[in-house]
């Protein structure tokens, strides 16, 4: 099956600053979703996106279909963002069952 | 937020007991997914089901159950808990090809 690998694992950030987390995956896809896990364990869909970029406040996402990654931006960051980033992205066949990273561990400090 | 409902949130159990949890949609989606949560795997895909009374084993499918009677429901059963069924597992629902929505989780222990 599909492969789903994420850098970094672990992210210490002091609030304000701006990070880039990735995505790689093993095979063409026609979609990637990017989720957000809070610290009480709710899994927030922040991103759904097949290909090109999207934003949404200060987080934004960019997908390279061909080139088989893609990649979150988070720009001047806050404490409410810590937790962990998964990308998830399909398998090939009906039902499209998702395959996730292992994700990014993301902590926001003041 | 998806209307994805599952309980219960929380359980704690006794080795070789059954134990059912149960997903609930109000969404009308075709397919419904349960994954489990493990430190240092992330969520791995259980069983999932592709509509009333279709469903499918994902890659951590021993020692788990499902079933689907109704479009709005999907159970997952454990016929016999083992410590190793310790876990956070999620729902998840679909519609085709499109997003994919996650319930709030249950947190089981089996003691």
């Amino acid at each position: 099956g599909i492969q789903v690998e994420q850098s970094p694992p672990d992210l210490i950030l002091q609030e304000g600053a701006n990070s880039t987390l990735r995505c790689n995956f093993s095979d063409s896809v026609n979609n990637l979703q990017w989720f957000h896990q809070n610290p009480w364990g709710q899994l927030i869909n922040l991103f759904y996106i097949p290909s090109g970029t999207k934003q949404n406040g200060r987080l934004s996402a960019t997908t390279v279909a061909t080139e088989r990654y893609s990649l979150l931006y988070i720009s001047s960051s806050q404490t409410t963002d810590s937790g962990v980033y998964f990308c998830a992205v399909p398998n090939t066949g009906t039902a499209s069952k998702l395959t996730f990273g292992t994700g990014t561990r993301l902590q926001v400090t003041l | 937020d998806a209307g994805i409902t599952q309980s219960p949130r929380h359980k704690v159990t006794e080795t070789g007991t059954p134990v059912t949890l149960r997903c609930h949609q109000t969404e009308n989606h075709r397919y419904m997914y349960w994954y489990r949560q493990d430190p240092g795997h992330g969520l791995r895909l259980i069983h999932y089901s592709y509509g009333v009374k279709d469903t499918d084993k994902g890659e951590v499918s021993d020692g788990y159950s499902v079933s689907r009677s109704k479009t709005e429901d999907f159970l997952l059963t454990l016929e016999s808990a083992t410590s190793s069924q310790t876990s956070v597992y999620f729902c998840a629902i679909r519609d085709g090809g499109a997003e994919a929505f996650f319930g709030q989780g249950t947190r089981l222990t089996v003691v």
